[in-house]
């Protein structure tokens, strides 16, 4: 079942936040959220395994609702290099499978 | 370089032609997996290997496409009798995984783009 993204686009301003979502309709295992720019490989950003469980580096962060079967992005103080399509990829509850990504977020950050 | 490398990555072929891309993953990753992409869409999951052994395929790999990973090491993705549909970005992914509670990252390469004329 593959999750679903929200927004499909949005465009930032520097230094302006953003949250992309992504939901699933069946229970998860974990959630992995990638970074692509146009013609480069997916860029591994971080992976969510346990229900609550909250990670960050930098201005980016991410949580896992393991109840609402959701995750959340959080980009904080844009900057340019943000730009690019956000993927989040999801494992069924057995873990240790392919991963099924969303359609992306196309995040563009303007100065 | 120590990432995951692909080759070629462009690939211009007639319909109807076959096509073999190559794969060669982190050094040590016991996975690797092949998905394709096509534009504004997220990396559909093609096959993946544990070793040498296919593990699983997705209902998107015709009878067409094959894959092989003959000594655990790098990994070959021939498609025969090329369509037009067939184009796309196919992307190989790496991981050290298999283990129970662990966490298992992919690691993907640049990408082959195929376009079928």
């Amino acid at each position: 079942q593959q999750p679903v993204q929200s927004p499909q686009a949005v465009i930032l301003r520097e230094g302006e936040d953003a949250v992309i979502n992504c939901s699933s309709s069946k229970a998860l295992y974990s959630v992995h959220w990638y970074r692509q720019k146009h013609g480069e490989a997916p860029i591994f950003l971080m992976i969510l395994l346990k229900g609550g469980e909250q990670k960050g580096h930098d201005k980016i962060s991410a949580s896992f609702n393991e109840k609402k079967q959701q995750s959340s992005l959080y980009l904080t103080a844009s900057q340019l290099s943000y730009s690019g399509t956000y993927f989040c990829g999801t494992e069924k509850p057995s873990g240790n499978t392919p991963l099924v990504f969303g359609k992306g977020t196309r995040l563009s950050v303007i100065a | 370089d120590t990432g995951v490398s692909q080759d070629p990555r462009h690939k211009i072929t007639k319909r109807g032609q076959n096509v073999t891309f190559r794969c060669d993953p982190i050094s040590e990753h016991n996975r690797l997996y092949w998905y394709r992409q096509t534009l504004g869409q997220g990396p559909e999951f093609l096959t993946y290997f544990q070793n040498e052994a296919q593990l699983e395929k997705s209902r998107l790999l015709s009878d067409r496409f094959s894959a092989e990973r003959p000594k655990g090491s790098f990994s070959t993705l021939e498609i025969q009798r090329t369509e037009q549909g067939d184009s796309a970005m196919y992307l190989c992914a790496s991981s050290l995984g298999g283990f129970r509670g662990g966490q298992e990252t992919q690691y993907f390469g640049p990408g082959t783009r195929l376009l079928v004329l």
